[in-house]
């Protein structure tokens, strides 16, 4: 089991431009939840996506956007970059089954966004 | 709305010492607690959880946690830290398994461990 796993590791862009991140759940998630962790901070929850559809998000501006698509992975979307969208973004995947064995999110290893 | 405070920014501990790291959490309802672990440059790593039941949970790498209602706490122990113990650790809570527990988590703004000789 790969486990969670996302793309790229480490990005650079410069202020202005586009980006996006892309995260591939552990095998039998069906849910994607997207954290951004800056520097020296906990991680702020950015938003969750289940059957394709946004189901929550954090307080985060509608520059940050995302899909989820049939086979459950995800893209996190991020236009018009601030320096301050400088952080690790983590993609957390679980089961949307509420089972004992199933509460808890599985967190991939991040991508590194610096915005210059 | 759900918080949780870890109140030591920075804890060393010398190898083989006891360690507990502090958390305090504000929730409306009975909530899903939960410690994760962070090595440099590395994503989340899941140490232990609670949700219900016995108060004292076992998690990996021989720590554990203890929830107090009554002090809207969970602090996570553990008996003698070893140098690999370094990391950086962060207590999180997250709704009741009745509002599907796979809701957005809150994190605190973590706790950084060293261990010296």
């Amino acid at each position: 089991d790969a486990g969670v796993t996302q793309s790229p590791t480490h990005l650079i862009k410069t202020r202005g431009q586009q980006v996006t991140l892309r995260c591939s759940p552990k095998s039998g998630h069906d849910t994607v939840s997207w954290y951004q962790q800056a520097l020296g901070q906990g991680p702020q929850f950015i938003f969750q996506y289940y059957e394709e559809e946004e189901r929550q998000r954090g307080n985060f501006p509608d520059r940050f956007s995302g899909h989820q698509f049939p086979n459950y992975s995800s893209e996190l979307n991020v236009n018009a970059l601030l320096l301050g969208d400088s952080a690790l973004y983590l993609c957390a995947s679980s089961s949307i089954v509420i089972t004992l064995m199933n509460t808890e999110a599985f967190f991939g290893q991040g991508t590194r966004l610096t915005v210059v | 709305a759900q918080s949780v405070t870890q109140p030591d920014i920075h804890i060393t501990v010398s190898e083989g010492a006891s360690l507990e790291l502090r958390c305090n959490y504000s929730y409306g309802a009975t909530p899903y607690l939960f410690w994760y672990v962070q090595s440099p440059g590395q994503g989340l790593q899941l140490l232990l959880k609670y949700f219900s039941g016995d108060t004292l949970v076992q998690g990996i790498k021989g720590f554990e946690a203890e929830f107090k209602r009554s002090q809207s706490s969970f602090n996570l122990r553990k008996p003698s830290v070893h140098w690999s113990d370094a990391a950086e650790y962060f207590c999180a809570v997250g709704p009741h398994i009745s509002n599907f527990g796979n809701e957005k988590l809150t994190f605190g703004t973590g706790t950084r461990l060293t261990i010296i000789p």
